[in-house]
């Protein structure tokens, strides 16, 4: 057990639809990382958040947005949903500083979304 | 940009075979490295790092050394097991303001018995 823990486990939604995935990082943690894993694409960062700022952004669509909230934990919300957006989406924390370097990732297990 | 590429799998041993995933990576300053390993239905795990050059990551009979001259961080293990079937996940983090990390496509090993 990573200590981070993401609901809902599997989310099944209709094209057009809006939904939101939620994590709660390690205790202690000011960093929260959101990661897309579909079969074609691999793992893909999509954006980090460390104490409720955006701080670095990756492959994230225009549909797609997410906040961090002052207790630290974090939303991912997806919108007008299509097929490809079918994929295990993961939350990871970190306790996050200026100087990241060498600092571990933690992983969720992982939000499954399908789009039907 | 910064990247990682790995050796394409599927990979298929035997039960106490030799391991070695190859990685290597392209960065502009001098990254720290990672191996995750992501079992079935499971999320990643940290399962080595190494955060400077010639530092050596180990856990669980893995092994990894930083080689600034050749780009790499490969994964290797003396005798494999069927547990170690799980897919392995080479990665950079940028030693810069912010914590992005760049993860590479993933190998899948299968361990028989």
């Amino acid at each position: 057990d990573s200590g981070v823990t993401q609901t809902p486990k599997h989310l099944i939604t209709a094209t057009g639809q809006r939904v939101t995935l939620r994590c709660s990082p390690r205790s202690g943690d000011l960093s929260v990382y959101w990661y897309q894993q579909s079969l074609d694409q691999g793992l893909q960062f999509l954006i980090q958040y460390y104490n409720g700022e955006e701080r670095a952004k990756g492959n994230i669509l225009e549909r797609f947005s997410a906040q961090q909230f002052p207790d630290l934990h974090s939303e991912l919300n997806l919108s007008s949903l299509e097929l490809g957006d079918s994929a295990l989406y993961f939350c990871a924390s970190s306790p996050g500083g200026l100087a990241g370097g060498g600092e571990t990732q933690y992983f969720g297990p992982g939000t499954r979304l399908l789009v039907l | 940009g910064d990247s990682v590429t790995q050796m394409e799998g599927p990979v298929t041993l035997s039960e106490e075979a030799f391991l070695t995933i190859n990685c290597t990576y392209t960065a502009t300053g001098y990254p720290s490295l990672f191996w995750y390993v992501q079992y079935p239905g499971e999320g990643l795990q940290l399962l080595l790092k190494a955060t400077k050059a010639d530092d050596k990551g180990s856990n669980k009979g893995f092994e990894a050394t930083y080689r600034k001259e050749t780009t790499s961080f490969h994964l290797e293990k003396g005798s494999v097991q069927v547990s170690d079937s799980a897919v392995y996940f080479c990665a950079l983090r940028e030693k810069t303001s912010y914590d992005k990390v760049i993860f590479g496509p993933g190998t899948s090993l299968s361990v028989i018995p």
